[in-house]
């Protein structure tokens, strides 16, 4: 059972227009999100994160919003660049020194 | 970028060899963790480590065993590769407790034929 969902395999967006990626989770004992970003042929590397304590975090161009009452994650980017074109995966911890990952979303973004 | 490297990156084999992939960091921490990518099922935890010679399975850890003997190398090894074990797999490391971050090698891809 997955318990992190990421529904949308892919998302095409034009340069500078925004790109919201979403995840679900089922598990409401979730205390930290993180969001990674992964090239082809690389590792994934870290996004941003936020504690479930929170409803919104903010880090230049990206910005991830909680819903805990929905128990949905969005990764906001704005405005889109092309070097943003990557697979995103969410990942969601129990307090707990693992992480469960959604099946990610390729972002395209064209010119 | 966080010091971790894998060994090798690519590997092509045939069913029934075993094989050895190396993790290797420089960062001194003490979590480590073994990932496969396949297309459709996102990165799944084969086997994690929490400290030398402490290791404990993932969600997908049959045909797979571990071993750690020092803190800074994580070994992954297939018994007897098949086929369904032909996959992308990742080391990393991780902050916890302090933070519930991971930290990404590069990858190694490998193929059973």
């Amino acid at each position: 059972d997955q318990q992190v969902k990421q529904n949308s395999p892919s998302l095409s967006v034009q340069e500078g227009r925004i790109s919201i990626l979403n995840c679900d989770y089922t598990n409401s004992m979730f205390d930290y999100f993180l969001w990674y970003k992964k090239y082809p042929a690389e590792g994934p590397t870290f996004l941003i994160s936020i504690s479930s304590i929170k409803d919104k975090n903010e880090d230049g161009r990206f910005t991830v919003f909680l819903n805990k009452s929905a128990k949905h994650l969005s990764l906001h980017i704005v405005p889109s660049q092309p070097g943003d074109s990557a697979v995103y995966f969410c990942a969601a911890s129990l307090n707990t020194d693992k992480l469960i990952f959604g099946t990610g979303t390729r972002l395209q973004v064209f010119p | 970028d966080a010091g971790i490297t894998q060994s090798p990156r690519h590997k092509v084999t045939e069913t029934g060899t075993p094989v050895t992939l190396r993790c290797h960091q420089t960062e001194n921490h003490r979590y480590m963790y073994w990932y496969r990518q396949d297309p459709g099922h996102g990165l799944r935890l084969i086997h994690y480590s929490y400290g030398v010679k402490d290791t404990d399975k993932g969600e997908v850890s049959d045909g797979y065993s571990v071993s750690r003997s020092k803190t800074e190398d994580f070994l992954l090894t297939l018994e007897s590769a098949t086929s369904s074990q032909t996959s992308v797999y990742f080391c990393a490391i991780g902050t916890f407790p302090l933070t519930n971050e991971q930290f990404f090698g590069p990858g190694t891809r490998l193929t059973v034929l």
